[in-house]
């Protein structure tokens, strides 16, 4: 199963927004795009989802493609305890219970 | 607090000497799940469990036990570890494992078999 492409790292200063690319495009039209997120010597933790419009929630906002190939995950103000491994997730084509987990993109927040 | 703890959450132990991770959870969660997580592979799934007394094998199962015998309990069991098994291990849970649950994770076992 293919996995989602996200750059390996990026940089922000804080108080800044931050746009986290990922590229999705096998995923099918039924499968939502997931994104956590894994601070410093902690377990991952969900941040949001979606299937075709933007999504917001109190931690960021999800925007989808209209042709759903690619999202972008937005932090609107960057702060130091945002500096974390964000992973962009889609599941697995036979099993949509499941989902695949790449290497994420390591997110470096400058004060 | 709602929380999936884990235990221990360091562990150095040698070749073939049986160690459980235990994991539990307080969420009344029906579905729990035990990843390792490894440099450049990312998380993968071990084993995991839709409720009480159903475990599955996920992706990486060889070498590894897990038992369901509460909802709140899901243990790992490492009948003989070897060196390839040093990794992070982390325990998570969703309410019923559906694509759109929530998973919630523990804050991990840094695992190293000698």
């Amino acid at each position: 199963d293919a996995k989602t492409t996200q750059p390996n790292s990026m940089e922000s200063n804080e108080e800044e927004p931050v746009h986290l690319p990922c590229n999705h495009s096998t995923i099918s039209g039924t499968d939502y795009i997931h994104w956590y997120r894994q601070l410093p010597s902690q377990g991952p933790e969900y941040v949001i989802h979606g299937l075709t419009s933007n999504v917001n929630n109190r931690m960021a906002s999800l925007a989808i493609a209209e042709d759903r190939k690619s999202s972008t995950l937005i932090l609107h103000r960057a702060t130091l305890r945002d500096a974390a491994v964000y992973y962009c997730i889609r599941p697995n084509a036979g099993n949509n219970r499941k989902l695949i987990w790449g290497l994420g993109t390591s997110l470096a927040v400058n004060p | 607090e709602a929380q999936v703890t884990q235990n221990p959450r360091y562990l150095i132990t040698v070749t073939g000497k049986k160690l459980t991770v235990t994991c539990s959870q307080n969420m009344n969660h029906e579905y729990m799940s035990w990843y390792r997580q490894d440099p450049g592979l990312g998380l993968r799934q071990i084993y995991y469990s839709m409720n009480v007394e159903v475990t599955d094998k996920g992706d990486v199962p060889e070498g590894y036990k897990v038992s369901r015998k509460e909802k709140r309990n899901f243990p790992l069991i490492l009948e003989s570890p070897s060196p390839n098994q040093t990794s992070l291990y982390f325990c998570a849970s969703s309410r019923f494992g559906r694509e759109t649950d929530t998973q919630y994770f523990g804050p991990g076992t840094r695992l190293t078999v000698l």
